[in-house]
């Protein structure tokens, strides 16, 4: 079925160092992606997304890379601040009339000062 | 900041009670959506709405109830609530067609 996983569950990284979080998914016809920040105690904040016609979106200080091939996401965030920290959650949509995202696990980032 | 609200933020409450989370957004969204989050885990669906009158059941079963009478509005009901339904409930909204979906703040519901 489909289903949506990350990498690593924790990531700790120095400030100002760059940060880069992975996703697996498992549906091939999945055609839109996006990246949530959740901090402690609040909803998912949108962060970036990108669709199965790009491999590459640039934000600002993030990017979101898409490899179809190995059915595989990832963010990098550039400079990591402390206000990065937070847990990161992938998304995708399978596509079609389907307007639900399935999301993965969490990744914990953690930013040393 | 999406406007998207949801009331209240925070709900102790015994077991059997019935409870209603509401969930109203300003954007004049088509499609809203109800989540289920344990603590440090991923999001479930468990309800979502494609528009006035419709309503679907999510891909996590859930013994709530939902309905969507008005555009801006889609409250989740408990008719009688125990510990196991204790969790983060978090509403969401998003435009036609597939993009981002807009979250609100979320509700953690205690049941003793």
């Amino acid at each position: 079925g489909e289903s949506v996983g990350l990498h690593l569950p924790t990531l700790s990284v120095q400030e100002g160092d760059n940060s880069i979080i992975n996703c697996a998914y498992s549906n091939s016809a999945s055609d839109y992606f996006i990246w949530y920040k959740q901090e402690s105690g609040k909803g998912p904040q949108f962060i970036i997304d990108i669709r199965s016609n790009m491999d590459k979106r640039q934000g600002q200080r993030v990017t979101v890379l898409l490899n179809k091939t190995v059915k595989h996401l990832s963010l990098q965030i550039a400079a990591t601040q402390p206000g990065d920290s937070a847990v990161y959650f992938c998304a995708e949509n399978s596509g079609g009339s389907n307007y639900k995202l399935t999301f993965g696990k969490g990744t914990l980032l953690t930013v040393n000062p | 900041e999406a406007d998207i609200y949801q009331t209240p933020r925070y709900l102790v409450i015994g077991t059997g009670k019935k409870i209603t989370l509401e969930c109203s957004q300003t954007m004049g969204h088509d499609k809203m959506y109800w989540y289920q989050q344990d603590p440090g885990m991923e999001l479930h669906l468990i309800h979502y709405s494609y528009g006035v009158n419709s309503t679907e059941k999510g891909d996590l079963s859930s013994e709530s109830t939902v309905s969507r009478i008005r555009t801006e509005h889609f409250p989740l009901t408990l008719e009688s609530a125990r510990p196991s339904h204790t969790s983060q409930y978090l509403c969401a909204s998003s435009e036609s067609g597939v993009g981002e979906q807009f979250f609100g703040p979320g509700t953690r519901l205690t049941v003793l």
